[in-house]
């Protein structure tokens, strides 16, 4: 069976520092892959999306960045954190693209 | 581009009621699918419809995907405690190359014991 990870579970860093969120995912081969952040205002907002390895889609400008470095495996980065990066991450993977799971997801506090 | 208006945004109810929230578009989708998120964790998959009419239950909840393509409906039976959290309906019309979906703000669900 499929599974997905997401690390650290938790992250309070401070206004400037980089970040680095991890996903990988487990017993399937070539996923779609995607970052999503979720606001205090419950509304899911994509911000990158994979259909391969060294593929990214970007789909909001901003101070983000995503890598797929292996095939199972996506990063989300950031050089210099704002106050406004705080939030809840969701990596997602889908084989057909007509489903989607999610990850247990990782909570950014910015200070 | 695509959005979809997804109501009640929040309904309180007493244990044993059912419950009905609906999800609508200004466009046509060719999958439907329904999310419940219990606090601090990720979306869990719950039901998935892929042909208009479409009538499929998982336990107590039942989800229809709308003869118009441009609605879906979710019913959950003899709500329960556990019921609780937050329910997103999303949309995906996979013309082409499209691989994203399309979420609602979410309906906030609360169950008095």
């Amino acid at each position: 069976s499929q599974t997905i990870h997401q690390w650290p579970a938790t992250l309070v860093q401070p206004v400037g520092s980089p970040l680095s969120l991890e996903c990988t995912v487990e017993g399937t081969s070539n996923p779609n892959l995607y970052w999503y952040r979720q606001a205090a205002g419950r509304g899911l907002q994509l911000l990158f999306y994979s259909v391969g390895i060294g593929q990214i889609s970007s789909e909001v400008p901003q101070n983000l960045s995503a890598s797929r470095p292996q095939d199972r495996q996506f990063i989300l980065s950031s050089k210099k954190l704002l106050l406004s990066d705080s939030g809840f991450y969701l990596c997602a993977w889908s084989v057909s693209v007509r489903k989607q799971y999610f990850g247990p997801g990782t909570r950014l506090t910015v200070t | 581009g695509q959005q979809l208006n997804q109501s009640p945004q929040s309904m309180f109810i007493q244990e044993g009621e059912d419950v009905s929230m609906n999800c609508t578009s200004s466009s046509i989708f060719n999958t439907w699918l329904w999310y419940k998120q219990d606090p601090g964790e990720g979306p869990v998959l719950l039901i998935a419809l892929y042909k208009a009419g479409e009538l499929t239950s998982n336990g107590r909840l039942t989800a229809q995907f709308g003869i118009t393509r441009k609605d879906s409906f979710l019913n959950i039976s003899a709500s329960i405690p556990s019921d609780v959290g937050i329910y997103f309906c999303a949309g995906l019309n996979s013309g082409g190359s499209n691989y994203k979906l399309t979420f609602g703000k979410g309906t906030l669900l609360t169950v008095n014991p």
